[in-house]
């Protein structure tokens, strides 16, 4: 069975702080795929990131930073110089099919709230 | 195209009374998929389709749910003789086979 823990329910940081969004995850599967996606109050899953696991490498887009550590089955989601519009439910997730959602498995997502 | 289109966004229903939502996915994509999320929690798989052919159900999908994807465009997916536990919110997903997938809006249920 595969499971995603994202241990922190609620995260509160002052606007231009940097902050880190962690994910555990659990599966049998030699072959599975991550996911990140950011859940604004509109309530549309909008896709950030996926990544394979055969592809350990870190990911850098503009702000957003992703670490994938196979050894420890984490793949934790950094925001750097935070901003407002960042606030919103993060949640990671994982795929033993490749790309889409079938079988996805979610976590239960990090609500992140960027203060002024 | 604009993205995965909803309807409706809201719908509140007496127990016992059946629903219909609707799902247009991106024109091109030829999975859809339906997703249930309940406060606080992620989102869970409920079933699939490629093309018209529902491939994959999950034991979420009691035998009151139904989905329906006629001629591979848009979905619906039904639920009969609704219950206070069918309070969630319904999302569809569409992409194209081995390729992200992209999320609607979601219809949100409440039944009283």
């Amino acid at each position: 069975a595969q499971k995603v823990t994202q241990a922190q329910t609620e995260i509160s940081v002052v606007e231009k702080e940097d902050v880190t969004l962690d994910c555990v995850y659990e599966t049998r599967d030699t072959t599975y795929y991550l996911f990140w996606y950011k859940q604004p109050p509109s309530g549309e899953l909008v896709f950030l990131i996926r990544r394979n696991s055969f592809d350990e490498q870190n990911e850098i887009s503009g702000r957003y930073s992703w670490n994938f550590q196979k050894s420890t089955s984490s793949f934790n989601f950094t925001i750097t110089a935070s901003q407002v519009v960042d606030s919103a439910v993060y949640f990671c997730a994982l795929s033993a099919f490749e790309g889409g959602a079938d079988g996805l498995t979610f976590g239960k997502g990090t609500h992140l709230i960027i203060q002024p | 195209d604009t993205g995965v289109s909803q309807d409706p966004r809201h719908k509140i229903t007496k127990r016992g009374q059946n629903v219909t939502f609707r799902c247009d996915p991106i024109s091109e994509h030829n999975r859809l998929y339906w997703y249930r999320q309940t406060l606080g929690q992620g989102p869970e798989f409920l079933t699939y389709f490629q093309n018209e052919a529902q491939l994959e159900k999950s034991r979420l999908l009691s035998d009151r749910f139904s989905a329906e994807r006629p001629k591979g465009s848009f979905s619906t997916l039904e639920i009969q003789r609704t219950e206070q536990g069918d309070s969630a919110m319904y999302l569809c997903a569409s992409s194209l086979m081995i390729a992200e997938a992209f999320f609607g809006q979601g219809t949100r249920l409440t039944v009283v």
